[in-house]
This record gives C-alpha cells, sequence and structure tokens, in this order.
C-alpha cells in the first residue's frame, strides 16, 4: 500500500520568514495531493491541494510543488504569521475500485515565532 | 465550519465496553470515511462508505464496525474497548465524483477516552 513520509517533524521560523514542508509517497499511482492543517484539538482543514496533471498550485501566501518523477511534494508557506502555528499534514490518494482513502503523513508542528 | 458533524464531542468510558460514534456528512455528499487519530499512530483511515455500501477498508480492527444508513449518516460501532482505543475518532465526508479522488471534509471528531 501506499508509504507516505513528511519532513521535518517540526519546524520554527520567525514570523515573515518562509516555511518548506516536504513529503515523499510510495505509490505511483497516487494522483491527489492535499495537505491538511490542525490546530490543538480541532479537526484538519483543508488549506491547499494539487493533482498530478499540475506541477504547483498557489493561494496567496500558501503553494504546493509536484515532482511526479521523484514522487514528492512541497508547502510552501511565505510571509509566515503567528495563526500560520499548527501541525500540517501531507496525504496522498488514489481512486481504486470505487475507494478513495486518504493515506497521511506523520505531521509537522510549525511554530512561528514573533 | 466543514459542514460534517459529528456527535459525541467527547466520550468517557471503561474497557469492555461498547460505544457507538455518529456522523453526518455535508449536504450532497454520499461518501463517508473515518479516521482514528492517536498520539503513536497518527491519522489511520478506518472505512469508507459510499451511498450505503462499504468501498474501501483499512487497518480496521475486527471489533470496529461502521455502517451509512439510508439518509447518508454514518455510525462506528467500537466494541471491547482497549485503553489503547483512546483517540480522536474523525468523520470525513465527500462527493466521491467520477473518476477522480476527492476532497475530504472532515468534522470536528470525537475524542474517545477509554479508562
Amino acid at each position: 500500500g501506499e508509504n507516505v513520509e513528511q519532513h521535518p517533524s517540526t519546524l520554527s521560523v520567525q514570523e515573515g520568514d518562509s516555511a518548506v514542508i516536504k513529503c515523499t509517497y510510495s505509490d505511483s499511482a497516487s494522483n491527489y495531493f492535499p495537505w491538511y492543517k490542525q490546530e490543538l484539538g480541532k479537526r484538519p482543514q483543508l488549506i491547499i491541494d494539487i493533482r498530478s496533471n499540475v506541477g504547483e498550485k498557489k493561494d496567496q501566501r500558501i503553494a504546493v510543488t509536484l515532482n511526479k518523477t521523484a514522487k514528492h511534494f512541497s508547502l510552501h508557506i511565505t510571509e509566515t504569521q503567528p495563526e500560520d502555528s499548527a501541525v500540517y499534514f501531507c496525504a496522498a490518494s488514489r481512486k481504486a475500485g470505487g475507494g478513495n482513502k486518504l493515506t497521511f503523513g506523520t505531521g509537522t508542528q510549525l511554530k512561528v515565532e514573533l | 465550519d466543514s459542514g460534517v458533524t459529528q456527535t459525541p464531542k467527547h466520550l468517557i468510558t471503561a474497557t469492555g465496553q461498547r460505544v457507538t460514534l455518529r456522523c453526518s456528512p455535508r449536504s450532497g455528499d454520499l461518501s463517508v470515511y473515518w479516521y482514528q487519530q492517536s498520539l503513536d499512530q497518527g491519522l489511520q483511515f478506518l472505512i469508507q462508505y459510499y451511498n450505503g455500501e462499504e468501498r474501501a477498508k483499512g487497518n480496521i480492527l475486527e471489533r470496529f464496525s461502521a455502517q451509512q444508513f439510508p439518509d447518508l449518516h454514518s455510525e462506528l460501532n467500537l466494541s471491547s474497548l482497549e485503553l489503547g482505543d483512546s483517540a480522536l475518532y474523525f468523520c470525513a465526508s465527500s462527493v466521491l465524483s467520477g473518476g477522480r479522488a476527492d476532497t475530504q471534509y472532515f468534522g470536528p471528531g470525537t475524542r474517545l477516552t477509554v479508562l
């Protein structure tokens, strides 16, 4: 089955700096890659996603890049703010037999310091 | 607010007991997913239903079962509970359209504590 590795496990940046979180996946058939932000005790909240027919996608301060050949994708947050502090999860998915499960990475605790 | 609702928010019970977690998907979504989040295992997929039928299964224990009802709400039943079953249980829903993997929207979760 699919395996998703995520690095780093913790990331501390100064307010205004950029943050980059990287994930690799094992199943070359995976074609959908969402990123979720989770605050303590809250639900995972979708912040951006990318499909395998696209190499990059941006939404304001957030961008995701995908390298299908290397089977890795990254989340880029620019001009970080204290409210960006949370745990970020990458995930990979594909349609298989009518199923559509998400396989998650282990999460990155992002701390934005003033 | 994602539009996915889950009840109860918190559940405290004893080992050996049985509990039922409930989820209502977003309006228009036909597919429901259950995930378990624990400190040592992260976010793990348990099971998926689409319009009442089981569609995918993860590493769900035999003590756990789920179903999706005609009104599309879903219930996750956990029996013979063990201390290690303490976790956050999330439900997610999606439209499940065509041949593409769908965006999944998560509910607020049920925090289960087994004492």
